[in-house]
């Protein structure tokens, strides 16, 4: 199947710094990349989505100013946490929405995750 | 997003079959997914399935999909130590390319 990489895959980082998280999707081109957010033991909270060349899409109760989302290229979208607090601390993955042209069909691959702690 | 109920836990003997259910509330969905996580891994996607099928056999997977109860199910024959993961049902629904994720069952497969 396709691939999606995140970078980095773990971080550390002080209260009120900046981080910024990378997605690239390694074998295609992805018009639409998402940002999920994952507590422990529990499900994918979608952040927003992230779309090439325009602003990205959030969803109710996230803070647009505080996750920066930049869909650079087919290949990459990028999450900035801005001044990072210990409550953003989470795991962050991606994923890439594969349009399956010439196959019929699409579907979505997920970046491995982002462990970030805010100390 | 909607509701969608999943069993939390389930535990089975390696050997045996695993499945695990997933109940969703939205009749439009198009394309309904399976996806596996590891322990502090991402999503890895396992097989899907159109809503216009009822079932579909990949290897050691199979799904069926009663849409008239809105009941997905993912068997896994012959379960291993290394099928132990959290399985999150998974859908789109017409108009959209969003997906909406179940709570996540946890299999735990006992040697």
């Amino acid at each position: 199947g396709a691939v999606v990489s995140q970078h980095p895959s773990r971080v550390i980082c002080k209260s009120g710094t900046s981080v910024k998280i990378e997605c690239r999707s390694l074998d295609f081109q992805a018009t639409t990349m998402f940002w999920y957010r994952q507590f422990p033991k529990q499900s994918l909270m979608l952040m927003a989505t992230s779309n090439e060349g325009s602003k990205a899409t959030y969803e109710q109760g996230v803070e647009k100013d505080k996750f920066l989302i930049n869909h650079a290229s087919l290949t990459l979208s990028t999450l900035t946490v801005t001044s990072a607090h210990p409550e953003d601390s989470s795991f962050y993955i991606c994923s890439a929405r594969d349009l399956g042209v010439g196959r019929g069909e699409e579907t979505q691959y997920f970046g491995p995750g982002t462990r970030l702690l805010v100390l | 997003g909607e509701d969608v109920e999943q069993s939390l836990f389930l535990s089975v003997r390696e050997g045996d079959s695993s499945v695990i259910n997933c109940t969703y509330t939205d009749s439009s969905s198009t394309y309904l997914y399976w996806y596996k996580q590891e322990p502090g891994a991402g999503l890895q996607l396992l097989t899907y399935i159109f809503s216009n099928m009822d079932m579909k056999q990949d290897q050691r997977l199979t799904v069926l999909l009663n849409k008239k109860d809105k009941h997905l199910s993912l068997r896994i024959a012959d379960t291993q130590t290394g099928d132990s993961a959290i399985y999150f049902c998974a859908w789109t629904w017409a108009g959209s390319y969003q997906l909406t994720f179940g709570k996540g069952t946890k299999l735990s497969v006992i040697p």
